[in-house]
């Protein structure tokens, strides 16, 4: 099956720092990518859709600064957390779809586990 | 407005043991796609099922079987005999087709399974 893959699995990184996160989508080509975050014990809630080749759609109280979402290819989005705080520490796990126009499985990665001291 | 609801937070069976999560959904839609995701302790999604709205079969496959009861508005997951491997948080999921972007994730089930 297709394979979405995140880069890294996990991170620490002292307050005030950025840290960057890939999403990479293996064996297809994804026009659309998803990042999602992941409170401790708590669901995955949708941040932002990554769009190839244009601005990234952020949901509603998602600081578009704050999470800086570049799609440069096809196969790779990233996802910038830009100065760090310690409530920014979470879970970030990324999905991409191979087709805008078919209904297709969207497939996840594993995850990147961000830890900001 | 969509909304997932997993009542059962946690969950602690005993190897073999059958075990059904539950999920209740709401949504205006008249089409829309019922997801189960596993989510194991490395953190991946690991993709279960997708059901389509027209389609109330109910689905085996293996272990594992889905109830799709629109009349309810449930989409609950069984799995018999259950193994230590099945350890994991499970999150139902709902998807309109209109939004191909958005999925509604309930808060997820973590089920134990001991030895």
């Amino acid at each position: 099956g297709a394979v979405v893959s995140q880069h890294p699995s996990r991170v620490i990184c002292k307050s005030g720092t950025s840290v960057k996160i890939e999403c990479r989508s293996l064996d297809f080509q994804a026009t659309t990518m998803f990042w999602y975050r992941q409170f401790p014990k708590q669901s995955l809630m949708l941040m932002a859709t990554s769009n190839e080749g244009s601005k990234a759609t952020y949901e509603q109280g998602v600081e578009k600064d704050k999470f800086l979402i570049n799609h440069a290819s096809l196969t790779l989005s990233t996802l910038t957390v830009t100065s760090a705080h310690p409530e920014d520490s979470s879970f970030y796990i990324c999905s991409a779809r191979m087709s805008e126009y078919m209904n297709t499985e969207a497939f996840f990665g594993q995850g990147t586990r961000l830890t900001v001291v | 407005a969509q909304k997932v609801t997993q009542a059962q937070t946690e969950i602690s069976v005993v190897e073999k043991e059958d075990v059904t999560l539950d999920c209740v959904y709401e949504t205006r839609d008249t089409t829309y796609y019922l997801f189960w995701y596993k989510q194991p302790p490395s953190g991946e999604l690991v993709f279960l099922i997708r059901r389509n709205s027209f389609d109330e079969q109910n689905e085996i496959s293996g272990r594992y079987s889905w109830n799709f009861q629109k009349s309810t508005s449930s989409f609950n997951f069984t799995i018999t005999a259950s193994q230590v491997v099945d350890s994991a948080v499970y999150f139902c999921a709902l998807r309109a087709p209109y939004n191909f972007n958005k999925f509604y994730f309930g808060s997820g089930t973590k089920l134990n399974v001991k030895p």
